[in-house]
């Protein structure tokens, strides 16, 4: 019974450099949501998708942030020509229900960009 | 801007006593509740949802729900060493078809043997 998957867990870029951000969701579960931890700071809402879709992007920054969840495959979080403020831990959680289902988070992969 | 307040701590216990956690939140629209604890270095781990009025138990962990006074608290009896972890408050936020999880910054807690 397999949870949240993530890769990879550590990332290492140079600033300039993309990073590419890969979550699976639980078995059963559709709805995929990325959240982000700086630093000694709160888990902030990114992105919520569903299958082919994106929900609400709000959270997510205007420039350089994409996501996607493709019809097959993991979602992708990708960071264009990163920058040492991107720097944190990445989540991905997932739910098997809309409205105020219980969302699980995978082990996160933690950017550092030097 | 919807918010989640928590008391940031940190807060400490001895081994066995009853450790409380408070945290208020400003949706009046909302209907999900959820207490995820997270070790330092690791990823949040849910451990108790909540979605109605009242006392919601699961072993040593005990939630209450006040929607009225837009309160969320948690409970934890008999603490252990094992324990200590920041934990976090989150409220499901909908809005426009969407929805999310709006986090606290949550509260330290260190059980002392």
């Amino acid at each position: 019974n397999a949870g949240v998957m993530q890769n990879p867990r550590h990332l290492v870029r140079r600033r300039g450099q993309e990073a590419r951000l890969r979550c699976s969701p639980m078995k059963g579960h559709s709805h995929v949501y990325w959240y982000r931890q700086l630093p000694e700071e709160g888990l902030k809402f990114m992105v919520y998708l569903q299958k082919e879709n994106i929900i609400d992007e709000s959270g997510m920054p205007k420039e350089r942030f994409s996501a996607e969840f493709p019809k097959e495959g993991p979602s992708i979080l990708r960071i264009q020509q990163v920058v040492r403020g991107d720097s944190a831990a990445y989540f991905c959680a997932s739910s098997q229900t809309y409205r105020g289902g219980e969302q699980y988070f995978g082990p996160g992969t933690r950017l550092t960009v030097t | 801007q919807k918010e989640v307040e928590q008391n940031s701590g940190p807060l400490s216990v001895p081994e066995g006593a009853i450790a409380s956690l408070n945290c208020t939140y400003s949706d009046r629209g909302s209907q999900s509740f959820f207490w995820y604890r997270q070790y330092s270095g690791k990823s949040p781990e849910l451990i108790m949802s909540i979605y109605s009025n009242g006392d919601k138990e699961d072993g040593r962990f005990t939630a209450q729900l006040n929607k009225a006074s837009q309160y969320v608290s948690l409970l934890i009896r008999d603490s252990q060493p094992s324990d200590s972890a920041t934990y976090l408050c989150a409220v499901n936020v909908s809005q426009g078809g969407s929805e999310k999880l709006v986090f606290g910054k949550g509260t330290k807690l260190t059980v002392n043997p």
